[in-house]
């Protein structure tokens, strides 16, 4: 079965520096990874995917991601954090096959992001 | 705005009722997922069905039940409701031949008293 790990409940940044939120993965065959965003009382919003191609993929809002392989990590990164970026996030994987698309996520990362 | 609706956005009820929790696709989409998002469990995968018929399961009690009609709205069913039942349920939706891409409803938060 495929599984994402957030080792991190919590990420706390000062405004200006630059984020990560770690995630690995653990998968049989080529990963189809995303990250999700859900804001308080809000529902979920997509950041971005990686199914093939580059390494290094960009999504809104200012955020990219990087799959490694040899790490199985998908790590979300952003150059200069803004408070508004606070929230929680999930890190993705795609299980099934044809029209079967069930998303498995990670227990999530609360960002913390402050003035 | 993801062109998902839920209705309703909230639900209060007692232990042992029944309730049910509406989902509309985005037009043209086939396929409806549900999913279930609780402090205890997280964010987890609970029924797909695609275009009326079910497509992949997850770990969804034998206490809840969905479906998917002709004109490709979904209900969820939750029976004998127990206080750990309280939770946001997401609806999603996606293209046909596009099922990375998930577009979630707004979710609608039950709770069980």
């Amino acid at each position: 079965a495929q599984s994402v790990a957030q080792p991190e409940d919590q990420v706390n940044v000062a405004e200006g520096n630059p984020l990560t939120v770690k995630c690995t993965y653990s998968v049989s065959g080529n990963p189809y990874l995303f990250w999700y965003v859900q804001y308080p009382n809000r529902g979920l919003q997509f950041l971005l995917k990686y199914i093939t191609g580059d390494n290094l993929v960009k999504g809104s809002y200012g955020f990219e991601a990087e799959f490694n392989k040899s790490q199985t990590s998908f790590h979300l990164k952003k150059p200069s954090a803004l408070v508004s970026d606070s929230a929680l996030y999930f890190c993705v994987v795609l299980e099934g096959s044809g029209n079967t698309g069930k998303l498995i996520f990670g227990q999530g990362t609360t960002l913390q992001v402050k003035p | 705005d993801s062109g998902v609706t839920q209705t309703p956005k909230h639900l209060i009820t007692a232990t042992g009722q029944r309730v049910t929790l509406r989902c509309s696709p985005r037009s043209g989409d086939l396929s409806v997922y549900w999913y279930q998002q609780s402090l205890d469990q997280g964010l987890q995968f609970l029924i797909q069905y695609y275009n009326g018929e079910e497509r992949a399961k997850g770990n969804i009690l034998e206490r809840f039940s969905a479906q998917q009609f002709p004109d490709l709205h979904s209900e969820l069913n939750l029976s004998s409701l127990e206080l750990g039942d309280s939770a946001l349920y997401f609806c999603a939706s996606s293209p046909p031949g596009l099922r990375e891409t998930q577009y979630f409803g707004p979710g609608t938060r039950l709770l069980v008293l």
